[in-house]
């Protein structure tokens, strides 16, 4: 199993601002995926991180919007940048464990 | 483009009931199967998987039934329970990027 840890859990920013998501995963993971739920909505893949090497991007998502970085096996972290209201969502990290994939609990993020 | 299309959007049941959630997909690479379900303000939770060389799979009071041939795919909800009232949302792995339905909210009524 995995355990994965996000921060903040929650945040109320202002438009224009940018918010750095935190991601930790108790072990070491080659894949790291990042994804966004709005409100009410299902789940939609913005990207996916490997250690070492650039995050592949979904259609739609770009880096200049959500940078990613992935320093090392066990962590990562998303930046919503130059933010909207329509950015308003559950940012969601996510791993694959021996054929599971693990969510963590979300960071909510609610742009004023 | 929605890959995976779920049913109904919601459904009620009564406790002791059956709840039946279905799914439909068009790739034919996909190979892995996932239910989630999902509390209001938790991550979604692995609830039971199958692979599509297996026709059905039963953990507990949850079952998934998989017609390979027809792309379906259905979870059932035996003798629902108030503690099931949750999201639940279909998947569909494809080079180890899932797919999600749109999700079905479940109410068990006491």
């Amino acid at each position: 199993s995995a355990v994965i840890s996000q921060k903040p859990s929650r945040d109320i920013c202002q438009r224009g601002t940018s918010l750095t998501i935190q991601c930790q995963v108790d072990s070491q993971v080659t894949m790291m995926f990042w994804y966004r739920q709005q409100p009410g909505q299902s789940l939609t893949l913005i990207a996916t991180a490997n250690q070492g090497s650039e995050a592949t991007y979904e259609s739609g998502f770009v880096i200049d919007k959500f940078p990613i970085s992935r320093p090392n096996l066990t962590f990562s972290t998303l930046t919503v940048s130059n933010m909207s209201p329509e950015d308003s969502s559950i940012y969601l990290c996510s791993v694959w464990v021996q054929e599971t994939q693990y969510f963590g609990p979300g960071t909510r993020l609610l742009v004023l | 483009q929605q890959q995976v299309k779920q049913s109904p959007q919601s459904l009620i049941v009564q406790k002791g009931g059956i709840s039946i959630i279905n799914c439909a997909y068009e790739n034919t690479a996909f190979d892995y199967f996932p239910w989630y379900q999902q509390f209001p303000g938790k991550g979604p939770a692995l609830l039971i998987a199958i692979r599509p060389d297996v026709s059905e799979k039963k953990e507990g009071r949850f079952t998934i039934s998989f017609n390979k041939s027809a792309k379906q795919f259905s979870l059932h909800i035996m003798d629902s329970q108030p503690g099931d009232s949750a999201t639940y949302f279909c998947a569909a792995r494809g080079d180890y990027k899932l797919s999600f339905g749109a999700g079905t909210t479940v109410t068990v009524r006491a």
